[in-house]
């Protein structure tokens, strides 16, 4: 079975500013990918961040990033130079081969001040 | 490019009808997902296609259906619909596995009156 735990419902950051959303995940599984998704108010489902869970190095993509540490089950995502556009709801997900099933996590709704 | 197709974009139905929502996912993608988001929720997986067969099976009503077709567009098909049915119907395409993630469509937003 697989489960995804967001702690933060709310996080809130200032323009231009650096911002860390929390996921940790359970799986029985070997071969697993993680996700983050981006959630904007159009409600469209935007895929911001992958990792593969066989790879130590850590995802990046422009101003995101993520801090994977397998150990601890922990898939953290780190938005550099915060921009009002990048308010939104983040789920983290979670997929495994045998599972063949993206499982969310409550997600954590992230407001940008200006 | 194009994306995963959901029609129609937005739905009103009474108490007891019967509502189909239809999917058109990625060309080449032979994979279909189904996940429904209430208010407020996270997106709880429905069910999925591959090659037209149903491959998984989550949280779905028995009054809810659904089918892929032989050109892999799916319909979800619900009757005696219910108040706490009104929620956002995502389908989602990939290629056999998911793990490059999935592309979802624009959603389904279902309200039941």
């Amino acid at each position: 079975a697989q489960t995804v735990t967001q702690s933060q419902p709310e996080m809130s950051v200032q323009e231009a500013e650096t911002v860390t959303l929390s996921c940790t995940y359970d799986t029985s599984e070997s071969d697993y990918y993680l996700f983050w998704y981006k959630q904007p108010p159009s409600r469209q489902m935007i895929l911001v961040i992958r990792q593969e869970a066989y790879k130590q190095q850590n995802a990046t993509e422009n101003r995101f990033s993520v801090n994977f540490q397998k150990a601890a089950k922990s898939f953290s995502l780190k938005i550099s130079d915060s921009q009002l556009g990048d308010a939104a709801m983040y789920f983290c997900a979670s997929y495994g081969g045998a599972t063949n099933k993206l499982i969310f996590g409550t997600g954590t709704l992230l407001a940008v001040q200006p | 490019a194009a994306g995963v197709i959901q029609s129609p974009r937005h739905l009103i139905k009474e108490k007891r009808e019967t509502a189909t929502l239809k999917c058109y996912p990625i060309p080449r993608h032979d994979t279909v997902y189904w996940y429904q988001q209430g208010p407020g929720q996270d997106p709880q997986f429905l069910i999925s296609f591959y090659e037209k067969m149903q491959s998984d099976k989550g949280s779905i009503p028995d009054r809810f259906s659904a089918q892929q077709f032989s050109d892999y567009h799916s319909e979800l098909n619900m009757s005696s619909l219910e108040l706490g049915d009104s929620a956002l119907y995502f389908c989602a395409s990939s290629l056999a596995t998911g793990e490059y993630g999935y592309t979802f469509g624009s959603g389904t937003r279902l309200t039941v009156v």
